[in-house]
């Protein structure tokens, strides 16, 4: 099984800036499939990025994710009020689909 | 539009069963693979399983194996976890997932959770 550790567990910035999540893998992930979602209180997850570095559907393009292997990045250029809340990463390229442990992004 | 409404959830004793319902609009269930999703309350996110398009393959989490069945009716356009054997550790809000239309693997659209706590 694929652990999956995110850092840091909580990030406080101000909107405007620009934020940097990390994901780690124990072991290399399979052809990137690497995935970001993001969540907010009472709602299910939300797609973001997929394959490490597409966005999905409708996402806004101050969201990027990169990286591969074993370390992968979100970034979210400028933060605007609403991306304030809690990422996860997940590898589907073996199963068990394991997610990270989570990003919360809070408000400075 | 994809929508997908999960229901089923409740209060359960530990021991007991559950099966819950994910029903899928605007698409065509049969051509996409399927997940189940679980969150215990506040925590993070947790694989359960997944089956392919036809229903010929299923893929679970240890956690789960040997508990909860997967099955799909695509006919009736409707995804389905049988849970048995339910433990205090299975409480969790429990989400369906549709997988991509290239990678199958990679829950893209979510429901919005159906609640199942397992308690005496």
């Amino acid at each position: 099984e694929i652990v999956l550790t995110q850092s840091p567990g909580t990030l406080s910035l101000s909107p405007g800036e620009r934020a940097t999540l990390s994901c780690r893998a124990s072991q290399s992930v399979t052809s990137s499939y690497l995935a970001w979602y993001q969540q907010k209180p009472g709602q299910a997850p939300r797609l973001l990025i997929y394959g490490a570095s597409s966005r999905a559907t409708g996402m806004p393009d101050r969201f990027s994710g990169s990286g591969s292997g074993t370390d992968f990045t979100l970034t979210i250029s400028r933060l605007e009020p609403e991306d304030f809340a809690v990422y996860y990463c997940q590898q589907y390229g073996s199963s068990p689909y394991t997610f990270g442990q989570g990003t919360k992004l809070e408000i400075k | 539009e994809v929508q997908l409404v999960e229901s089923g959830g409740g209060l359960v004793r530990p021991g007991g069963s559950l099966r819950l319902s994910c029903a899928a609009s605007g698409f065509t269930l049969s051509s996409f693979w399927m997940h189940w999703v679980r969150q215990a309350p506040g925590k993070g996110l947790d694989w359960v399983s997944r089956i392919n398009s036809d229903g010929t393959t299923t893929s679970s989490a240890d956690s789960v194996k040997g508990r909860f069945t997967l099955s799909r009716d695509n006919a009736k356009n409707t995804l389905y976890l049988q849970m048995n054997s339910l433990r205090a550790e299975d409480t969790a809000v429990y989400y369906c997932a549709r997988g991509g239309a290239i990678t199958g693997a990679l829950p893209y659209y979510w429901g919005q959770g159906t609640l199942v706590t397992v308690s005496s």
